[in-house]
């Protein structure tokens, strides 16, 4: 069965800071997506990953996939409060289904 | 624009009662999902449907029923078996591309 395992999970850090939300997965997987979600709604897309060694960035995130160590990272950059959410990594172990991580759930603060 | 559509944003349900959440998307796409969330947690796969008049289990199938009668619609049903069903149910379906889109949710709440 695939694990999708995230940390950490609750994240408190302050505007300006850099930092770094690990997922780990248990499967032999290409395909990893990162979402953002705000409170009460539902899932905004960040990044779709679709090789090894692949790194999007976006603003002050940037995501990477290492598919040896079956290991994504998403870095914050100098952060602001706007990122504050959850942050969910997913992995599509080539079965054509989303298996979801735990979440991150990030507080950023003056 | 295409997307996915949801509805109701919310939803009450009395005990012992069946209920139908509405899943509709015009992005022309093949596979569709349901997956429920629970406060504080991750996503959990209930059913999902990779071509019409055709579904699997995902990992808490039991209690929910679904239909896929056609490519646009995928309701799910939160029957009277499904003991705890109060959560946030999200749709999603999957483009050529390996992108997913989610619909924005229906809140069921039993009262």
């Amino acid at each position: 069965e695939l694990k999708v395992e995230q940390n950490p999970l609750f994240l408190s850090m302050q505007e300006g800071k850099n930092y770094t939300i690990y997922c780990n997965y248990s499967t032999t997987s290409d395909r990893l997506y990162w979402y953002r979600q705000d409170p009460g709604k539902s899932l905004e897309s960040l990044f779709v990953l679709l090789s090894n060694g692949a790194v999007k960035q976006e603003g002050r995130l940037m995501a990477s996939l290492d598919t040896k160590a079956r290991l994504s990272t998403l870095h914050i950059t100098a952060a602001v409060h706007d990122l504050s959410a959850t942050y969910f990594c997913a992995v599509d172990p080539n079965t054509d289904k989303l298996i979801f991580g735990t979440g991150t759930r990030l507080q950023v603060f003056p | 624009d295409g997307g996915i559509t949801q509805s109701p944003k919310y939803l009450f349900r009395k005990e012992g009662q069946n209920v139908t959440l509405s899943c509709e998307q015009n992005l022309n796409h093949d596979a569709m999902y349901w997956y429920r969330q629970d406060p504080g947690q991750g996503l959990r796969l209930i059913y999902y449907s990779q071509i019409v008049n055709d579904f699997q289990k995902g990992d808490i199938a039991e209690g929910y029923s679904v239909s896929r009668e056609k490519k646009e619609s995928f309701p799910l049903t939160v029957t009277s078996a499904q003991k705890n069903p109060t959560a946030f149910y999200l749709c999603a379906s999957r483009g050529d591309h390996y992108g997913y889109t989610f619909g924005s949710g229906t809140r069921l709440t039993v009262v």
